[in-house]
């Protein structure tokens, strides 16, 4: 299918290493964090969540810190394999009924 | 379980056109959103329904128009399509409670010449 990765900043990790994907969000107000994967063809995939009233959470293999101080969110893969490579997106939810503002992305690419 | 299901998959129109795009909800999730993605960006909100109701409204104009059904079904309409309107329409859905994950279809890629 198309690349959804177009002129996206990428990632390259090797197989097994870990990979900090980065993102930075704009309104200090969001109350609600979300990761997604996609891959080419396919709409996004969540991945883990996590509350303005939390700092850190974990999922298999991935882990999500929030820094609500500089409005910054990262997502760690634990043995980046093969499959994860994608371009992998952060949005924050605004206001309380849940509107989804996504960030411009980042492409991972795994490589052997 | 089925995911979020929407058809169809590929469209292509001429400018002018309506076109009207569809899309069933996980079983059980009363809210349903659209998104437009464009290629290298990420996706841009249009609309959010629950229980029938639109709940929200991105900045899109006023030919973009929606509606949800009693079984919570969605459809998206897009009238005097331009060649901007180019993308791929994603639907998601929740259940509609705040911070609830949205759970996304795999979208219709419209192509407009």
């Amino acid at each position: 299918g198309e690349s959804v990765g177009l002129h996206l900043p990428t990632l390259s990790v090797q197989e097994g290493d870990n990979s900090i994907i980065n993102c930075a969000y704009s309104n200090s107000a969001s109350d609600y964090f979300i990761w997604y994967k996609q891959e080419s063809g396919k709409g996004p995939q969540f991945i883990i969540d996590i509350r303005s009233n939390m700092d850190k959470r974990q999922g298999q293999r991935v882990t999500v810190l929030l820094n609500k101080t500089v409005k910054h969110l990262s997502l760690q893969i634990a043995a980046t394999q093969p499959g994860d490579s994608a371009v992998y997106f952060c949005a924050e939810g605004l206001g309380s009924w849940g509107k989804l503002q996504f960030g411009a992305g980042t492409q991972v690419v795994v490589t052997p | 379980d089925a995911g979020v299901t929407q058809s169809p998959t590929h469209l292509i129109k001429t400018r002018g056109q309506q076109v009207t795009l569809r899309c069933s909800p996980i079983s059980g999730h009363k809210s349903v959103s659209w998104y437009q993605q464009v290629l290298g960006q990420g996706p841009q909100f249009i609309f959010q329904y629950y229980e029938k109701e639109e709940r929200g409204r991105g900045n899109f104009p006023d030919r973009f128009s929606a509606r949800q059904f009693p079984n919570y079904s969605s459809e998206l309409n897009v009238n005097a399509l331009l060649l901007g309107d180019s993308a791929l329409y994603l639907c998601a859905s929740s259940s509609g409670l705040s911070n609830q994950p949205q759970h996304f279809g795999d979208g219709t890629r419209l192509s407009i010449l």
